[in-house]
């Protein structure tokens, strides 16, 4: 069965410092590899996806992740936190196999962001 | 891209009753999907319903529990039976268009 792991509950930055939150998937195939926002009060929204080609991906909001196979990793990246960037975020996985499996997602535990002034 | 409205946005329910949980979707999809989010969780797929068929159940939920309804291409409910306190959750619709899933905003329940 797939999984995903989101070792940081919670991290706290200061505003223009750089960012990584770390994702760990287990999936016996390619992954499909999400990196998904949930601010308070609102709905998720979609940073990025992974789905082949390039290992490094840009997304919405100066944010990028980059793929690593070897390590099973889906790291979400910015080089400069603005504070409204403080959410909660969540890395997810799908599969191969159509358009069910972009709907039908594994999610980890979430990264709580709290962004200093 | 899908927009999708969910109601209601929030309730507080009494246990023992039931509170059904509507999904509109402003395209026609095939497919959308139900998660839930208990306080501090992350979110779990309840199951995936597709026009026409009965509901896909993931393990741990069965449709007495969380009936789906899905008359149309744009319209979905999930009904929560017999709540108990331990439903107080996140509820959230979800579809999948093109490579991207959508959420709507969610439907907060309380059961008290």
């Amino acid at each position: 069965a797939q999984s995903v792991t989101q070792p940081d509950i919670h991290i706290t930055v200061s505003e223009g410092a750089s960012l990584e939150l770390r994702c760990n998937y287990s999936y016996g195939a390619t992954p499909y590899l999400f990196w998904y926002v949930q601010s308070p009060g609102q709905g998720l929204q979609l940073l990025l996806k992974y789905f082949s080609g390039d290992t490094l991906v840009q997304g919405i909001k100066g944010f990028e992740a980059e793929f690593k196979r070897s390590l099973s990793s889906f790291n979400l990246r910015k080089p400069s936190v603005h504070w409204s960037d403080a959410a909660e975020y969540f890395c997810a996985v799908g599969g191969p196999g159509g358009g069910t499996s972009y709907g039908k997602l594994t999610f980890g535990q979430g990264t709580i962001l709290t962004v200093h002034p | 891209s899908a927009v999708i409205s969910q109601k209601p946005s929030r309730d507080i329910c009494q246990r023992g009753t039931s509170l059904t949980i509507q999904c509109q979707v402003d395209s026609q999809v095939t497919m959308m999907f139900w998660y839930r989010q208990q306080p501090g969780q992350s979110l779990t797929l309840i199951a995936t319903a597709n026009q026409g068929s009965e509901a896909t159940y993931e393990s741990g939920f069965v449709i007495d529990k969380f009936p789906i309804s899905r008359p149309n291409l744009t319209f979905s409910t999930l009904t929560v039976s017999n709540m108990s306190p331990e439903d107080s959750s996140i509820y959230l619709c979800s579809v999948s268009e093109g490579t991207e899933a959508f959420f709507g905003q969610g439907t907060r329940l309380t059961v008290v």
